[in-house]
């Protein structure tokens, strides 16, 4: 079965420091997400991306996040000047007839 | 606005009885209803989904669930739990044009032994 990928699995920071978050969708997929999920809480959506731009966002998706397809195969999720509270799991998905999720980007921010 | 409420943190059942997962929503429109299921250190596993059609939907590894537009629940629902059915369920909705999913809190459901 085809799989999202993400990497790292862990990724361990400083607060103010910027972090980049890669995935690799399932190839034919045009539709891409990044959802996160802290600690003991729901998984909520970031943003949308489709034909290399953002199709939505959520009201946590401020200016301190940015996204991009640098090429062909990743799409990539930067977190500038971390925060404590950016602390989390970062899932991202691609959407054939469903989205399909990878295992997710434990995100620490010390 | 949509929601999705899981009004159970904790489910547990014995293994080889029925289990039911309770999940209710809200969305405007129609709506587009999934499950997806969590294993420890795993991302979220697509179980099944409704988007229009019979009520009663089947999924992977032996799980349904049913829509009730009335009750705007979407229960998920197994005749005879495993033990490897042990894990973090989560409900989760969309509308059409609207493509982005909002998720429940999750159940986590433990198959006793």
């Amino acid at each position: 079965e085809p799989e999202v990928t993400q990497t790292p699995s862990h990724q361990v920071t400083q607060m103010g420091q910027e972090v980049i978050l890669r995935c690799v969708p399932i190839s034919n997929h045009l539709y891409f997400y990044w959802y996160r999920q802290i600690l003991g809480q729901k998984v909520e959506f970031l943003v949308s991306f489709y034909n290399n731009e953002i199709s939505e966002k959520s009201e946590i998706f401020d200016d301190q996040f940015s996204v991009e397809r640098p090429d062909g195969s990743n799409f990539t999720l930067k977190i500038r000047s971390t925060k404590l509270e950016d602390s989390a799991m970062y899932f991202c998905a691609s959407r054939g007839n469903i989205q399909y999720f990878g295992a997710g980007t434990r995100l620490s921010v010390l | 606005a949509q929601s999705v409420a899981q009004p159970e943190d904790q489910v547990n059942v014995a293994e080889g009885n029925p289990l039911t997962v309770k999940c209710t929503y809200s969305v405007s429109g129609n709506p587009y209803l999934f499950w997806y299921v969590q294993y420890p250190n795993r991302g979220l596993q697509f179980l099944l989904k409704y988007i229009t059609g019979d009520n009663l939907v089947k999924g992977s590894y032996g799980f349904e669930a049913e829509f009730n537009k009335s009750q705007t629940s979407f229960h998920l629902k197994k005749p005879s739990a495993l033990v490897s059915d042990s894990a973090l369920y989560f409900c989760a909705v969309s509308n059409f044009g609207n493509e982005k999913l909002t998720f429940g809190t999750g159940t986590r459901l433990t198959i006793i032994p």
